[in-house]
């Protein structure tokens, strides 16, 4: 059974700093891995996409990489700003069902 | 990507009653699923709701108390019957478009009193 693990759990910084969220997964048989941003008691948003057979994406101030030997993604967010304030979510995707397995999630605050 | 609403965006409920989640989309999707956000938690799956197939349902989540109704492909309901306080939670149901990518809705924000 697939289980995703997000590092920190909550991250602090002052606004202009590039940070890195961290997602690791147990089971290296994924299809694919999606980065989302919820906001506070709202829905979410679909960040990234990251293919198996791809080893990052980017969008933006966003990037995201996928290491599948190791169990790892990482979401780089450069120049961070109050507004990119919010819960950063990954998921993997095990399986031709397309059922996802959430992290527990990072939540991020920018400091102005 | 979709564009998805979901009805109510949020109830207060007594315990004991049943609340029905309608989730519509502006396209004909297949795969429609339906996950649960606990408070302070993140989301788990409850269902899969794919078009001409009855639901499938995860470890921990019966017909009897969800019921999954998926007419059409760009319509579904959920229902949470017999309601408890433990039931409170954020409803979203997503949907996969051009085979890969996971959308979600708005959620339903339900409270169970």
């Amino acid at each position: 059974k697939q289980e995703v693990t997000q590092i920190p759990a909550a991250l602090s910084v002052p606004e202009g700093e590039n940070l890195v969220l961290n997602c690791s997964f147990t089971d290296s048989a994924i299809y694919n891995l999606q980065w989302f941003r919820q906001d506070p008691g709202k829905g979410l948003t679909s960040l990234l996409l990251i293919q198996s057979s791809q080893r990052e994406q980017t969008s933006g101030r966003l990037n995201a990489s996928l290491d599948k030997s190791s169990g790892r993604s990482t979401l780089y967010i450069a120049a961070s700003q109050p507004g990119d304030s919010a819960t950063y979510l990954c998921a993997a995707d095990s399986g031709s069902a397309r059922q996802l397995t959430f992290g527990s999630g990072t939540q991020l605050t920018v400091l102005p | 990507s979709a564009v998805i609403s979901q009805k109510p965006s949020r109830d207060i409920c007594q315990r004991g009653t049943s609340l029905t989640i309608q989730c519509q989309v502006d396209s004909q999707v297949t795969m429609m699923f339906w996950y649960r956000q606990q408070p302070g938690q993140s989301l788990t799956l409850i269902a899969t709701a794919n078009q001409g197939s009855e639901a499938t349902y995860e470890s921990g989540f019966v017909i009897d108390k969800f019921p999954i109704s998926r007419p059409n492909l760009t319509f579904s309901t959920l229902t949470v019957s017999n309601m408890s306080p433990e039931d409170s939670s954020i409803y979203l149901c997503s949907v996969v478009l051009w085979g890969y990518e996971q959308y979600f809705g708005p959620g339903t924000r339900l409270t169970v009193t």
